[in-house]
């Protein structure tokens, strides 16, 4: 089945601790892009990678980091996390840039205490 | 970035009632999107519109690209429970996808 997977899909944790929620899509797809939904503020993207070793900033990077050694991964690390990146995360993938559908995966609900 | 205004934000309607929601923006684009987010699950494309007047159905569900080619509709004929959830319209040009804020659709039986 062609997904786009997640995990985990709920985490706690604490201000500093460093954590890193995996994205991982089984569609051979170039594009991937992390994203960050809170109320009244809707999806807003937070990096995206065009292929492998290609990766640029969204609208809210800062205190987000990505890597795409390969091109089914694409994991999202929070350094030093703080309690303002508390947010449901999602993980997207398509065929390419410019491919116009969008796979999203099931979501993280990150708290940071 | 380009900014997409979503409106409603809410709407809470009876079962079987038609709901209309729209997005404008201030860019011109060449597709336009509408997704919908069920409770806890991540979007999914519902429409996707490629021409300017384009008008298309998925279902009980209608959407146009504006002739302008800043603005998209979506309509949603005799509402159902299932219905309920958020809907976001996306809109892109030569940048990744734009995200509107979402319409959260609420359906009382």
């Amino acid at each position: 089945e062609a997904q786009v997977t997640q995990n985990p899909r709920y985490l706690i944790t604490v201000t500093g601790k460093k954590l890193t929620v995996t994205c991982s899509q089984n569609m051979n797809h170039e594009y991937m892009s992390w994203y960050r939904q809170d109320p009244g503020l809707g999806l807003r993207q937070i990096y995206y990678s065009m292929n492998v070793e290609v990766t640029d900033k969204g609208d809210v990077p800062e205190g987000y980091k990505v890597s795409r050694k390969e091109k089914r991964n694409f994991p999202l690390i929070l350094e030093s996390p703080s309690p303002n990146q508390t947010s449901l995360y999602f993980c997207a993938s398509s065929l390419g840039y410019r491919a116009k559908k969008l796979f999203f995966g099931s979501g993280t609900q990150l708290s940071v205490l | 970035g380009q900014q997409l205004n979503q409106s409603p934000q809410s709407m809470f309607i009876q079962e079987g009632e038609d709901v209309s929601m729209n997005c404008t923006s201030s860019s011109i684009f060449n597709t336009w999107l509408w997704y919908k987010q069920d409770p806890g699950e991540g979007p999914v494309l519902l429409i996707a519109l490629y021409k300017a007047g384009e008008l298309t159905s998925n279902g009980r569900l209608t959407a146009q690209f504006g002739i302008t080619r800043k603005d998209s509709f979506l309509n949603i004929s005799a509402s159902i429970p299932s219905d309920v959830g958020i809907y976001f319209c996306a809109g892109q040009a030569d940048t990744p996808l734009v995200f509107g804020k979402g319409t959260r659709l609420s359906v009382i039986a």
